[in-house]
């Protein structure tokens, strides 16, 4: 089974703050996604990655920015965190394109709380 | 353009009656299209997909689902409900675009009440 681990499920961070989202997949997947889901609005694509040191900025860039150093892990990070970035962030891999049949395979979500 | 609509943001359902979610959707391409299931505080899980082959499509759990083009419709279903099937149901379509990248849109959902 494909597993999609994000480091923290609970994450409680001041606003100013630099933030660090954190994931690691292990089934050797091109392809790399950060989402937000919040109430009423669904999923948002932040940002995705289709190879190491690749970067593509999805509907809702502005305030994220994403890494990439290994094909396994791809990190959210959040320059400067404001209260309006409180939300349910997921991570998720698939191989080869979206558009090519793959699904997307999910980790469990980090919910965020800037105070 | 490709849009996803859910037509019904909650389903409420007694435990052993059938399930139906409603999907449509519209893609310029031939598209591919997914259910995901989301239950409390975990991330989305995959039950089923149609990329072109059966127009009806099994997946786990007991749902299906079937593509229909002329209705532009992707409707997940099961026969009977069960209470660990209550959850929030995602339609997802994916397609190419003429960039040559691809799209992929995440309906709003459908939350999926079960009585006992």
């Amino acid at each position: 089974d494909v597993k999609v681990t994000q480091s923290s499920r609970y994450l409680v961070k001041r606003t100013g703050e630099k933030v660090f989202l954190e994931c690691v997949q292990d089934m050797d997947h091109e392809n790399m996604f950060w989402y937000r889901q919040d109430p009423g609005l669904g999923l948002r694509l932040i940002y995705f990655s289709y190879d190491v040191k690749m970067k593509e900025k999805g509907d809702i860039p502005e305030g994220y920015s994403v890494s990439r150093e290994k094909k396994e892990r791809f990190s959210l990070i959040l320059e400067s965190a404001s209260t309006n970035q409180t939300s349910m962030y997921l991570c998720a891999s698939s191989s080869l394109a979206p558009g090519a049949g793959q699904p997307q395979h999910f980790g469990d979500g980090t919910r965020l709380s800037i105070l | 353009a490709q849009s996803v609509t859910q037509l019904d943001s909650h389903v409420s359902v007694s435990e052993g009656t059938p399930v139906l979610l409603r999907c449509n959707y519209s893609s310029s391409y031939s598209p591919s299209l997914f259910w995901y299931v989301q239950h409390p505080n975990k991330g989305l899980q995959l039950l089923l997909k149609y990329t072109s082959a059966a127009t009806l499509v099994k997946g786990i759990n007991g749902f299906e689902a079937e593509f229909k083009k002329s209705e532009t419709s992707f409707h997940l279903t099961k026969p009977s409900a069960h209470m660990s099937d209550a959850a929030e149901y995602f339609c997802v379509v994916s397609a190419a675009l003429n960039t040559g990248g691809f799209k992929t849109i995440f309906g709003a959902g459908t939350r999926l009440f079960v009585k006992a």
